[in-house]
């Protein structure tokens, strides 16, 4: 069972429209990253948070440590944001050597 | 350069041939990280190098796989005898450190194709 679970696993939107991508963890974690992927493999960081809210351009990342809960907002969405987005938390134990543990990602489209 | 540059971008090899893949970290990072990723699947984490300690090889998925780093610079992926299931996009991350909570910063890749 994966440590990192992301919803909804696939979302289609129309240009404008509000996205909210959820990322829950099951163990404590150190910071939890948001990547974004874009067709053809290349991963862009996006955000690195362990506490608290960064807002960057139109998207928002937001964690709840005692919830162990994070989310990922667009605002105003645009067809350039299609792309997956990954979670990944940095967890105190277990996930891997680099204690990196990788939701599935979320593919999202967003339709003009 | 400013990023994490990793070179080919691309590579198609025959089945059994061997490959190597380079990752050049963003100068300064002393933490390297290479990853993998098949088609429709999610990352896969290989290895890892922090300042000159011994690598963790954990994730390597068998003996056919290895890796250097020349110091705190740049890192080589070589792949022996590839198979078809070698097939994936090898991702290389680099950050300042490992133990502290810093930003990781990606490379676009490497797209292998074994045929």
């Amino acid at each position: 069972k994966n440590e990192v679970e992301q919803s909804p696993q696939n979302l289609t939107a129309q240009e404008g429209e509000f996205i909210t991508i959820n990322c829950s963890y099951s163990v404590g974690i150190s910071a939890l990253h948001w990547l974004q992927q874009h067709p053809g493999g290349g991963i862009v960081s996006l955000f690195m948070l362990s506490s608290g809210k960064k807002k960057h351009g139109r998207l928002i990342a937001t964690i709840n440590i005692q919830e162990k809960h994070s989310s990922l907002h667009i605002t105003a969405s645009h067809p350039r944001d299609s792309a997956v987005y990954i979670c990944a938390a940095r967890m105190y134990s277990g996930g891997g050597a680099d204690g990196l543990t990788f939701g599935k990602g979320t593919h999202l489209i967003i339709q003009p | 350069g400013a990023g994490v540059s990793q070179s080919p971008s691309n590579k198609v090899t025959e089945k059994g041939k061997d490959v190597e893949l380079r990752c050049d970290p963003i100068s300064g990072h002393t933490a390297l990280y290479w990853y993998r990723q098949r088609l429709g699947q999610g990352l896969e984490f290989l290895i890892y190098f922090q300042g000159n300690s011994a690598p963790d090889k954990s994730g390597l998925p068998s003996d056919r796989f290895s890796a250097e780093r020349t110091g705190e610079s740049v890192s080589t992926l070589t792949i022996q005898r590839t198979q078809q299931e070698d097939s994936a996009v090898y991702l290389c991350a680099s950050s300042l450190a490992w133990q502290m909570n810093t930003e990781a910063f990606f490379g676009q890749g490497t797209r292998l194709t074994v045929v």
